[in-house]
């Protein structure tokens, strides 16, 4: 079974700053995968990284994947309020299992 | 983009009772449907594996007696919580693989989740 695990688990950030977000995991994985989640609300997609060396930006985010250091990292630019919330990254297997990481939420202060 | 369903999106029941969740593919078929439970404030649990046609294939430590799973088209799994009880109370959510080549490779969509609290 993957593990994965993400740091930090709370983040609360000026509106302005940088910021970012650790995806590890456990064994290989050559997909991952970064989510968010309102309160109460189901998960939605934000990047899909299926190769090494991977970079995706939508926006403020910016994602990344290292297959060798099995890491990915979630970069967060100029922080506006909107993107207080909670992110996961998941790492998936053989099977397609999604494995989720424990999960940072996000809090920007004005 | 994609969309998955989830009904009911809340149920409330009485220890004891089964409670029948559904996750639909509205515009795909899906291959695989996957079960998952978040307890509030924590990260999503992957419970079971479900494959149309055949049997799910559970998480260690899941119960299959107690959740039970059925994939009965390419379009429906139900997630079925027997004899539930307080501790069973949390939120559910499933997600689907699309079959199509059409939609992104090897990802998930996600369904609105079903929160579950057993009284």
């Amino acid at each position: 079974e993957l593990k994965v695990e993400q740091n930090p688990l709370f983040l609360s950030m000026q509106e302005g700053k940088n910021y970012t977000i650790y995806c590890n995991y456990s064994t290989t994985s050559d997909r991952l995968y970064w989510y968010r989640q309102d309160p109460g609300k189901s998960l939605e997609s934000l990047f899909v990284l299926l190769s090494n060396g991977a970079v995706k930006q939508e926006g403020r985010l910016m994602a990344s994947l290292d297959t060798k250091a099995r890491l990915s990292t979630l970069h967060i630019t100029a922080a506006v309020h909107d993107l207080s919330a909670t992110y996961f990254c998941a790492a998936s297997n053989t099977g397609n299992q999604f494995y989720f990481g424990t999960g940072t939420s996000l809090t920007v202060i004005p | 983009g994609a969309v998955v369903s989830q009904h009911p999106s809340r149920v409330i029941c009485k220890s004891g009772t089964s409670v029948k969740i559904e996750c639909r593919s509205l515009d795909f078929q899906a291959t695989t449907m996957f079960w998952y439970r978040q307890f509030p404030k924590q990260s999503l649990m992957l419970m079971a594996t479900s494959n149309e046609g055949s049997k799910a294939t559970y998480e260690q430590g899941v119960e299959k007696d107690k959740f039970l799973i059925n994939h009965a088209s390419l379009t429906l799994s139900t997630l079925t919580v027997t004899s539930a009880h307080p501790e069973d109370s949390s939120f559910y959510i499933c997600s689907a693989r699309a079959l199509d080549r059409g939609r992104a490779p090897d990802t998930q969509y996600f369904g609105p989740g079903t929160r579950l609290t057993v009284l």
